[in-house]
This record gives C-alpha cells, structure tokens and sequence, in this order.
C-alpha cells in the first residue's frame, strides 16, 4: 500500500525559506501514471494547492505561489522536495504531500495524502 | 482562474437521514470533478473523482453526479463516521479547491 510521509522543520522564521522532503514508501516515485504534489491548509481553513511535479522534473505550479515555490524530485531516495521562499505569517499552515493521477499528461486527482505536517513561521 | 464554491457552508443532519451537498464551477469543468472528506486532526481522503465514480473502499452510500458548472454530492443515509467536512476539487484547469462543507449532526 503506498504511503506518504512529509518531514522537515516545524518552525520557519518570516523571510526564510521553508522546506519540506516527502517519501514516499509502497510504490515507486517513478511511475509513468503519476504525478506528485503539495497542498497546505492553514489552520480553521480550506485547501490550497502549492504545485505538482512528474517523475522527468517537470512541474505545474499555482500561479498565486509561482514566483517564491519550487518542487523537486529525487527518484533515486523515492523522495520529492518542496521550497517555498520568503515566507510570512500567511504561510503558516498544514502541509501536505500528495499523490495525483496523471490523465492526459496532466495532475488530476490527490490520491492518497501523506498525514501532513504543521510548518509555523514565526520569529 | 476557476473558482469553486460549495454550498451550504454548515449542514445539520441527524444520522440516517439524507445530505446533499453542492460545487459549483465559475465555468465549465466538464466531468473533472473530485470530492473529498475531512475529519478533524486527518488528512483529506478521495470519495470520488470523474464526477460520479466512487474511489477504491468507498460505501455506495456515497454518489456524485453532475458537470459542467454544477456538481452534488450525496450521502444517501448519514452514519456516525460521515461527519466530517467535504470538499470538491476540480481538475479541468490547475487544481482548485471549494471552500468546503462541515455536514455537522443535528
């Protein structure tokens, strides 16, 4: 059964940078069917989608995070990484990993999502 | 940029009963619509994707229907675990989240 599991820093000062690694165990990252991504939630709210990467490296990203997001992918630790850069009190929230199924070359659906992890950023 | 919203925000609904909740599209998603669940504390979890196909393990209890701009989900007769909040996705453009849905017990 495949599974997700996102790590890293649970406190990001404002201006820094915030990085997350998911792994993703049960199943291969390289997998021509898939896509993988990022979602947030800050706390008492909705879903947001952060951006999606393929196997190969390429990436879709939300235009409303484009500029400070980049996403990684590293098929030989069965891991992708998430940067979001100068981050602010507004970034503050649950951070999900996800997989999505590729329909017609492009991220469809999040199927399953790792637990989340909460990134606070404060001084 | 397409925008989804969900309606009612809080739905009150005592177990057994009925729930039906609605997405609509600021245009046209054509069928590439997904629900979700919440519970509080986990993470979100796929019901259904293609507007209307149930994910692997998910009750028949719970169906989806509609395109284009309008979209429902029904959960045909509450039990204890089904409250929670849901959420629609599209999938037509880059995906995008409704604001969600708290089915609460009346």
């Amino acid at each position: 059964q495949l599974q997700l599991q996102e790590s890293g820093p649970g406190l990001v000062k404002p201006s820094e940078t915030l990085s997350l690694t998911c792994t993703v165990s049960g199943g291969s990252i390289s997998s021509s069917s898939y896509y993988w991504g990022w979602i947030r939630q800050p706390p008492g709210k909705g879903l947001e989608w952060i951006g999606s990467i393929y196997y190969s490296g390429s990436t879709y990203y939300n235009p409303s995070l484009k500029s400070r997001v980049t996403i990684s992918v590293d098929t030989s630790k069965n891991q992708f990484s998430l940067k979001l850069s100068s981050v602010t009190a507004a970034d503050t929230a649950v951070y999900y990993c996800a997989r999505l199924v590729d329909q017609l070359s492009r991220p469809r659906w999040f199927d399953p999502w790792g637990q989340g992890t909460l990134v606070t950023v404060s001084s | 940029e397409i925008v989804m919203t969900q309606s009612p925000a809080t739905l009150s609904v005592s177990p057994g009963e009925r729930a039906t909740l609605s997405c609509r599209a600021s245009q046209s998603v054509s069928s590439n619509l997904a629900w979700y669940q919440q519970k509080p504390g986990q993470a979100p979890r796929l019901l259904i994707y293609g507007a209307s196909t149930r994910a692997t393990g998910i009750p028949a209890r719970f169906s989806g229907s509609g395109s284009g701009t309008e979209f429902t989900l029904t959960i045909s007769s509450l039990q204890s675990e089904d409250f929670a909040v849901y959420y629609c996705q599209q999938y037509n453009n880059w995906p995008g989240f409704g604001g969600g849905t708290k089915v609460e017990i009346k």
